[in-house]
């Protein structure tokens, strides 16, 4: 079955201790991306790759970390989470190549509460 | 800045009427548009998606794109209770092969559907 799986799906945790959200799609997609969603404002993308070894910040990328050593995994660390990066986070991909896209398959989501 | 604008509602409906949501956008490159329904706390799964100006019909549902308006809309007829949800607008550029490709989400509407 195609899908994005992301871990954990619920995490509480405190202020200052690093944390990984883990990503991986079985779709062999370029593109993957990270979003934060928060009450009234939406989904807002905090970073993306177009492939291994590429990535690039997106709208709100301060305190996060992303890598992409593989194509299928694109994790999300956080080195020292503060609560307001308490949000409800997914991790989604796409089939994107140069001259064309496709719709973002999302992951069921992690919600993240910092304390 | 990107900018996507959609009401956020909530736009209520009686069970068996026609729901439209709308939404706008900034960017003149935008090629595709993408409409995702997203349950309240469930991540956004695709519903629609239209590339070229005019109407596109799938089941309940018709998108309407006007690229000079730079507009696009989601009816759907004999709206149902599990219609309710947030509806989200995603207009999409052509990757170029190169640079940055940020995707950019609209907040959403939420559409309640009154049995």
């Amino acid at each position: 079955e195609a899908q994005v799986t992301q871990n954990p799906r619920y995490l509480i945790t405190v202020t200052g201790k690093k944390l990984t959200v883990t990503c991986s799609q079985n779709m062999n997609h370029e593109y993957m991306s990270w979003y934060r969603q928060d009450p009234g404002l939406g989904l807002r993308q905090i970073y993306y790759s177009m492939n291994v070894e590429v990535t690039d910040k997106g709208d709100v990328p301060e305190g996060y970390k992303v890598s992409r050593k593989e194509k299928r995994n694109f994790p999300l660390i956080l080195e020292s989470p503060s609560p307001n990066q308490t949000s409800l986070y997914f991790c989604a991909s796409s089939l994107t190549r140069t001259g064309s896209n496709q719709p973002q398959h999302f992951g069921d989501g992690t919600r993240l509460s910092i304390l | 800045q990107k900018e996507v604008e959609q009401n956020s509602g909530p736009l209520s409906v009686p069970e068996g009427a026609i729901a439209s949501l709308n939404c706008t956008y900034s960017d003149r490159g935008s090629q595709s548009f993408f409409w995702y329904r997203q349950y309240s706390g469930k991540s956004p799964e695709l519903i629609m998606s239209i590339y070229s100006n005019g109407d596109k019909e799938d089941g309940r549902f018709t998108a309407q794109l006007n690229k000079a308006s730079q507009y696009v809309s989601l009816l759907i007829r004999d709206s149902q209770p599990s219609d309710s949800a947030t509806y989200l607008c995603a207009p999409t550029g052509l990757y170029s092969g190169a640079g940055s490709y940020q995707l950019t989400f609209g907040k959403g509407t939420k559409l309640s559907v009154i049995p």
